[in-house]
């Protein structure tokens, strides 16, 4: 079946505008994570989502970062006021179950100018 | 915490040979799992292979290998007879297995050139 998918590829944004970045996880799989991948900070979690539970946040760098996820699937990570520290990789993984293997996403590319 | 090390940032090998990647790692749990991800220019991560931390015997999936040692705490790769699509940045991470998250916490990488 189709693997997770991310959209867009790549985002150029400006300072202080806020961008979406969307997640499709694999079909089933109610384990999701959002990591960062960035020069200075190398491959860092985020966030991380299972089922209908709390999301567990406490790899979101500040209160400018938030994601939620709709229906158990879809995930949207949201980034308000972009910072030029926040260009990076932001790569989203699934797995079928808690503590399962992960499969990524092909990650989106975040310029912020 | 725990925290993952490679030292390595890059390393070249020739076509058909065997090359040895490290990674170490710091944890004072004695229940953990270790990977090693491969991440072609597509960005896309791929696991290459896992190991078990309560299992003694090295890891081995075709022509990629593990080095564990336990006490050390070092989890090498090994990977034979080097193919040109073999280069990649690779990764080395390690996952708790008393977390209820499970997410993973990675190495800094290492890009793996592969001569003709």
């Amino acid at each position: 079946g189709a693997g997770v998918s991310q959209s867009p590829s790549n985002k150029v944004t400006e300072k202080g505008k806020d961008v979406e970045l969307r997640c499709d996880p694999i079909s089933g799989h109610t384990a999701l994570y959002w990591y960062r991948q960035s020069l200075g900070q190398g491959l860092e979690f985020l966030i991380y989502f299972q089922g209908n539970s709390a999301p567990d946040k406490s790899g979101l760098p500040s209160d400018r970062f938030s994601a939620e996820r709709t229906g158990g699937s879809v995930s949207t990570l949201t980034i308000q006021r972009t910072q030029q520290e926040d260009s990076a990789v932001y790569l989203c993984a699934s797995s079928s179950r808690e503590r399962g293997e992960q499969f990524f996403g092909p990650g989106t590319r975040l310029t912020v100018l | 915490a725990q925290t993952v090390t490679q030292s390595q940032p890059e390393m070249s090998v020739q076509e058909a040979e065997t090359v040895t990647l490290s990674c170490t790692y710091d944890t004072s749990e004695s229940d953990y799992y270790l990977f090693w991800y491969k991440q072609p220019p597509s960005r896309q991560m791929i696991l290459v292979i896992r190991q078990e931390a309560y299992k003694q015997q090295n890891a081995t999936e075709n022509r990629f290998s593990v080095n564990f040692q336990k006490a050390a705490k070092s989890f090498s790769l090994k990977i034979s007879d080097s193919q040109l699509g073999d280069a990649a940045m690779y990764f080395c991470a390690y996952r708790s297995s008393s977390s209820n998250t499970g997410k993973l916490i990675f190495g800094q990488g290492t890009t793996l050139q592969v001569k003709p």
